[in-house]
């Protein structure tokens, strides 16, 4: 069954296409932060993480973007795949402290 | 597959009663976090061990108490259930000195 709530906002994206998911983080001491992925009945998967002092980080058909000055994050898929269906939270931590603030979550869906 | 592991993955139980869930981190992980997920409120910290300390607590009913023993394995112990309660428990763990948490698969805990 669906972990996350019914409430989720909703990206549609075509198969092939680039998706752009985006989260605004409240705490602007906040220093370290994570994507996670977390499909239907499953516990949430690091995706890819991106400290303060970069703006930038890829991984594999992944890029996480970070502007501090907004306060705000984005995870973008290359080339985007039925199997990236699922929600994805963005999570910040602030330095010297040990507990994660995840965001509410965006749910994806691929169109075939 | 995270390498945290949590038991039971299903559990229904009725109000008023005690229920305890167990997770093993990651070998060599010695941080221990509980959050907790439900439809209305994403994934909520309740709170974080290390080496066997609490090293951090969150929004943790008084209701509910957790423990991480020597064999640093940990158990979340919810009591008095309600109705409210029922919600999808993660354990997540790290190692010292990282920032990244891994999530477990889960304990959906139903109290009817």
């Amino acid at each position: 069954g669906e972990s996350v709530g019914l409430h989720l906002p909703t990206l549609s994206v075509q198969e092939g296409d680039n998706s752009i998911i985006n989260c605004a983080y409240s705490n602007s001491a906040s220093d370290y932060f994570i994507w996670y992925k977390q499909e239907s009945g499953k516990g949430p998967q690091f995706i890819i993480d991106i400290r303060s002092n970069m703006d930038k980080r890829q991984g594999q058909r992944v890029t996480v973007l970070l502007n501090k000055t907004v306060k705000h994050l984005s995870l973008q898929i290359a080339a985007t795949q039925p199997g990236d269906s699922a929600v994805y939270f963005c999570a910040e931590k602030t330095s010297g402290t040990y507990k994660y603030i995840f965001g509410t979550g965006t749910r994806l869906k691929v169109l075939a | 597959d995270s390498g945290v592991t949590q038991t039971p993955k299903h559990l229904i139980t009725a109000t008023g009663q005690r229920v305890t869930l167990r997770c093993s981190p990651r070998s060599g992980d010695l941080s221990v976090y509980w959050y907790q997920q439900s439809l209305d409120q994403g994934l909520q910290f309740l709170i974080q061990y290390y080496n066997g300390e609490e090293r951090a607590k969150g929004n943790i009913l008084e209701r509910f108490s957790a423990q991480q023993f020597p064999d640093l394995h940990s158990e979340l112990n919810l009591s008095s259930l309600e109705l409210g309660d029922s919600a999808l428990y993660f354990c997540a763990s790290s190692v010292e000195g990282t920032n990244t948490i891994y999530f477990g698969e889960g304990s959906w805990l139903t109290v009817v």
